[in-house]
């Protein structure tokens, strides 16, 4: 069963716009992970906050976690066309190794 | 290095048949996970294998199955085919498999008519 939902489950933006998206889980976690896919296409690991952990930068990723809401979000800066694609958070559990995924986000960046 | 491999990338099979679906990790890692994805139910986790023992097993019908042999690729099976196992399924490789990112191959699209 999915951990939990992003939101919005739809995001359309032009380039050089931010987008945010964000992520409710429901149980305690270990950490929490950001993955983008193209088109039906494998997912690319982009980021990964620890439990410990507040925010997390990377290049132009910027990942919030705050496990008091059992949330997360993840902002894109200056978005690209090629940013276009889903985006899911996974989390995982204290001595699992599953990756439990929300429903995620298509983003859609227009040039 | 060489990225996880999946093959075939698209597979149509018949109700009621079987089929085989390969996955080769990066090399080194001994952890290999798959995952069925489609549209109404998302990512839902089928296996874990690590080191040739299943690990964990996710909330599936006993139709689908997997090994690791010892080089550490991994083959998972699905029995008796149904419409709706129709899915793309995901490979996704780790050192140890836990605590870090996983790294996915491009998944094999499989449809069954």
């Amino acid at each position: 069963s999915q951990q939990g939902e992003e939101d919005p489950q739809a995001l359309s933006i032009q380039e050089g716009e931010n987008a945010t998206m964000n992520c409710s889980y429901k149980t305690s976690i270990n950490n929490l992970q950001w993955y983008r896919q193209n088109s039906g296409r494998g997912l690319v690991h982009l980021i990964l906050i620890r439990s410990n952990e507040r925010e997390k930068h990377s290049g132009r990723l910027r990942v919030t976690l705050d496990t008091s809401k059992k949330s997360s979000s993840l902002l894109i800066t200056a978005s690209r066309a090629a940013d276009t694609a889903s985006y899911f958070c996974a989390t995982d559990e204290e001595g699992y190794s599953t990756l439990t995924f929300g429903k995620g986000t298509m983003l859609l960046v227009s040039p | 290095k060489a990225g996880v491999t999946q093959t075939p990338r698209y597979l149509i099979k018949t109700r009621g048949q079987q089929v085989t679906l390969s996955c080769s990790p990066i090399s080194g890692h001994r952890s290999v996970s798959w995952y069925q994805q489609t549209p109404g139910q998302g990512l839902q986790f089928l296996f874990e294998y690590f080191s040739e023992t299943q690990r964990n097993k996710g909330n599936f019908p006993g139709r689908f199955s997997g090994r690791q042999f010892s080089n550490s690729r991994s083959e998972m099976n699905v029995s008796t085919l149904e419409l709706g196992d129709s899915a793309l399924y995901l490979c996704a490789s780790t050192p140890t498999g836990t605590s870090t990112e996983a790294f996915f191959g491009q998944g094999t699209r499989l449809t069954v008519v």
